[in-house]
């Protein structure tokens, strides 16, 4: 969805690494999403954002970290890169009244050597 | 949020009908029922929900029996650009917890 937009959508980098993935979305919705993707597996919640001041864990926040700068924007920080850190990561956004309709970015593809 | 079990494949042949079954036995009074597609490489997209009975738009019907402990999407005559990655997923429409994306069902068309 064109609305929902992922920078970089593929990275290369080095273990040790500090990188950020950056998501902006022009839906004006409030709420805001990082998952994860390995290969055959679905998807895996890494953190989620209510609204600007509203952060929260998901099932795998170990090793990432988040900053929502503004509603249109949520980026996913990781400090140290790993190699089991090598996934696709997508972002995705939903709005009231239906929070299960989430709108998801092109994804970015992360390798970490 | 309760737990969605379905197959982790299927095969079909074009054309024809292909019915994915979702079981869902604790599902709550408030719970929906919502159906995400996903092609290779791409992010999911919402294709439907659901409460109870029936519901068809464009893309898939989804049928939900009265206890709600299951439901089936039905996808019509489908076509290769139909193979994908097919997720159940059940919760309120409102709720302060976010759905959880199992590893769905791999549907395979052949031709």
């Amino acid at each position: 969805d064109a609305d929902v937009t992922q920078t970089p959508r593929n990275r290369i980098t080095k273990t040790g690494k500090r990188i950020m993935l950056e998501c902006s979305q022009t839906k004006g919705h409030d709420r805001m999403y990082w998952y994860r993707q390995d290969p055959g597996l679905g998807l895996r919640l890494i953190y989620y954002s209510f609204d600007v001041k509203d952060i929260n864990k998901g099932e795998i926040s170990d090793g990432y970290s988040v900053s929502r700068q503004a509603q249109a924007k949520f980026s996913l920080s990781l400090e140290s890169a790993i190699p089991n850190q090598t996934a696709l990561y997508f972002c995705a956004t939903s709005d009231f009244p239906n929070y299960n309709e989430q709108f998801f970015g092109p994804g970015t593809r992360l390798t970490v050597l | 949020l309760a737990k969605t079990t379905q197959p982790i494949s299927m095969d079909s042949y074009e054309g024809q009908e292909v019915n994915i079954t979702c079981s869902h036995n604790n599902i709550a009074t408030n719970d929906y029922i919502t159906w995400y597609q996903q092609f290779p490489s791409q992010g999911p997209r919402f294709i439907i929900q659901g409460y109870k009975t029936k519901v068809t738009n464009e893309v898939a019907s989804l049928f939900i029996p009265a206890d709600r402990k299951s439901s089936t999407l039905s996808l019509p005559r489908v076509s290769l650009s139909d193979t994908a990655v097919y997720y159940c997923l059940v919760g309120p429409e409102s709720g302060n917890t976010p759905l959880v994306f199992g590893k769905g069902t791999r549907l395979s068309v052949i031709a």
